[in-house]
Order: structure tokens, then C-alpha cells, then sequence
């Protein structure tokens, strides 16, 4: 079972880049029918989700985030990572790295299967 | 964009209710649907999958229904354990996925 841990500066002042990385233990990023992915949350409000990266490197962005999202991976180090430009006070969230499980079979889909424990990003002067 | 929309946003239970949360999706994603639990200061888990399917180590007391827009979320007997926020999210759109905005069961 795979375990994953997000690090990364706690504060990043508005208008700065925010950089996170996920680092996985117990499962290889370059497993098949696996995606790796960032979803965030505003305090005390819901999910968001921000996007992924495939098993062979793809990357997939919410719309609302694109012009500013970027996720890479190093998997020589196993581990992958977020970069959100141009933060703003809105971007302040818990952000949480997960295993994406796809199941390419009609009617079932894919789901999150594991999570970290997540980080909390205050931007802020 | 898929929206997702849940109601109620919050309800009050007492142990051994049987609750219902309700899940809608803005356009027909099939049996594509999950529903996760979260209790508050931890990460989201996964009680259920493609609509219906416990997942490993879900207490049966977890049920999942529904299909196209409409889906339901049941806890037969609320335990103590039970009261948590409980999200749904959609994967017809894979990658790209949202999730609905959450319904707080809270104990009465």
C-alpha cells in the first residue's frame, strides 16, 4: 500500500509561485492504470480538483486552473509535484497529493484510492 | 463542465438513524459517480465507487444507488463514527473529475 507525503513551504506571498512535491513510498509512479494528482481545499470549504499526471507522464489541468497549474514528476526520486503561479489570497488551501486508481472498464470509472495527509499554503504577504 | 450538487448540505442524525445524502449530476455520467467521507482535520477516504461498490474495509452499513443524474448515498444505522462530511464526485469526465460540495451530517 503506497503512502504519500506532501512537502513544501508552509506561506508564499501573493503574486509568487506556490511549489509542492509528493513524495510516494510502496508504489512506483510509472505503475500502469495509475495517475497521480493534486486536489486542494479552502478552509472549511470543499474539494477542488486541480489535475494529474499519468503513469507515462501525461499531464491533465482543471480548466479553471490551467493558465497558471503545472504538475511534473521525477521518478527517479518517485516523486511528483504542483506548481501554481501568480497566487493569490484565494489560492490559501489544505493541498493534498493522491493515487488516482483507473479502471478502464464502462460503468465503473476511476477513483482516488489513496491520499496524503495534506499541507495547509497560506498565501500571504 | 460536470457540476455536481448535493443536498442537503447539512443534516442532523441520531445514532441508529438511517440517512440519506442525494447527489446529482448536471449531465448523464452513467454509474461514473464515488462518494468519500471526511472527518475534519484528516484527509478524504473512499466509501464507494462506480456508483455502488463498497470499497475494501467500508462497513456494509455503507450503500450506494443510482445511475445517468440522480444517485443516493445511504447509512443504514449511523454510528458515532458516521458523523463527518460526505462528498460525491464524478469520473465521466475522466481525467478531469469535480466533486460536489458536500453534505455535514451532524449528530442531533
Amino acid at each position: 500500500q503506497p503512502q504519500l507525503q506532501e512537502s513544501g513551504p508552509g506561506r508564499v506571498k501573493p503574486s509568487e509561485t506556490l511549489s509542492l512535491t509528493c513524495t510516494v513510498s510502496g508504489g512506483s509512479l510509472n505503475r500502469n492504470n495509475y495517475f497521480w494528482g493534486w486536489i486542494r481545499q479552502p478552509p472549511g470549504k470543499g474539494l477542488e480538483w486541480i489535475g494529474s499526471i499519468s503513469y507515462s507522464g501525461s499531464t491533465f489541468y482543471s480548466p479553471s486552473l490551467e493558465s497558471r497549474v503545472t504538475i511534473s514528476e521525477d521518478t527517479s526520486k518517485n516523486q511528483f509535484s504542483l506548481k501554481v503561479r501568480s497566487v493569490t489570497a484565494a489560492d490559501t488551501a489544505v493541498y493534498y497529493c493522491v493515487r488516482i486508481r483507473i479502471i478502464p472498464i464502462r460503468g465503473v470509472g476511476d477513483h482516488v484510492d489513496y491520499w496524503g495527509q495534506g499541507t495547509l499554503v497560506t498565501v500571504s504577504s | 463542465d460536470i457540476q455536481m450538487t448535493q443536498s442537503p448540505s447539512s443534516l442532523s442524525a441520531s445514532v441508529g438513524d438511517r440517512v440519506t445524502i442525494t447527489c446529482r449530476a448536471s449531465q448523464s455520467i452513467s454509474t461514473y459517480l464515488n462518494w468519500y467521507q471526511q472527518k475534519p482535520g484528516k484527509a478524504p477516504t473512499l466509501l464507494i465507487y462506480a456508483a455502488s461498490t463498497l470499497q475494501s474495509g467500508v462497513p456494509s452499513r455503507f450503500s450506494g444507488s443510482g445511475s445517468v443524474t440522480a444517485f443516493t448515498l445511504t447509512i443504514s444505522s449511523v454510528q458515532p463514527e458516521d458523523f463527518a462530511t460526505y462528498y460525491c464526485q464524478q469520473s465521466q469526465s475522466t481525467p478531469l473529475y469535480t466533486f460536489g460540495q458536500g453534505t455535514k451530517l451532524e449528530i442531533k
